[in-house]
């Protein structure tokens, strides 16, 4: 069973640092591109970024939103995505999704974890 | 920077169909996506690359795509697919991004 569990959210003051992790079990990590999404109470979805695979140099991509401040990394060994996010802002808050994009022939995003919820706020 | 535009409310009757749409530039040469969300739950696929319905999604949940502008189509919608739902799509640079969402009601 394919399962994503997002943790290590929480009250962060604006200006601020927080990593979040997200493990994941049921297939085969290490080849998967690995994304987040974010959704700000009652607004919609919004793509964070995403890490690639070896094979693709562990490649990262941002929104314009979050880039210079956000980065994702990944420790394939422990089948573990992280979202390092720093200089947080109000807006940042929001619920943390993370998702896969398992292999090419495979629809991206075809499983989530249930998200973490990060409180920017003084 | 790119968007995808989406009505922010639809209502429907049950057994009614219900269209979505999702208009942007970069549709014609990008595959669209949607997903489901049921309030405080996480996103569920149910429609990948315009058309394709993902294992497990009922059949009444259908998808097009022509020109700029992509449909979701729930035929004989129920009480149970009352959601918010949102396209997914990229941009010519490969820029990746959400529609606004669209609040569908069954009643």
């Amino acid at each position: 069973e394919v399962q994503l569990v997002e943790s290590g959210g929480g009250l962060v003051q604006p200006g601020g640092s927080l990593k979040l992790s997200c493990a994941a079990s049921g297939f085969t990590f290490s080849v998967s591109t690995m994304h987040w999404v974010r959704q700000a109470p009652g607004k919609g979805l919004e793509w964070v970024g995403r890490i690639r695979n070896k094979t693709n140099n562990y490649a990262a991509e941002y929104a314009a939103s979050v880039k210079g401040r956000f980065t994702i990394s990944r420790d394939d060994s422990k089948h573990t995505v992280y979202l390092q996010m720093n200089s947080l802002k109000i807006d940042d808050t929001a619920v943390y999704y993370c998702s896969r994009h398992y292999k090419t022939d495979v629809p991206p995003l075809d499983y989530w974890g249930q998200g973490a919820l990060v409180t920017v706020s003084s | 920077s790119y968007e995808l535009t989406q009505p922010p409310s639809l209502s429907v009757s049950p057994g009614q169909t219900a269209r979505i749409t999702c208009s942007g530039e970069a549709l014609p040469k990008k595959y669209v996506y949607w997903f489901q969300q049921k309030s405080g739950q996480a996103p569920v696929l149910v429609i990948y690359e315009d058309s394709e319905r993902p294992s497990g999604i009922p059949e009444r949940f259908s998808g097009s795509s022509s020109g700029t502008m992509a449909t979701l189509t729930i035929s004989g919608a129920q009480v149970k697919d009352e959601a918010d739902y949102y396209c997914y799509s990229r941009d010519i640079s490969g820029n990746r991004v959400f529609g606004g969402g669209t609040k569908l009601t069954v009643l």
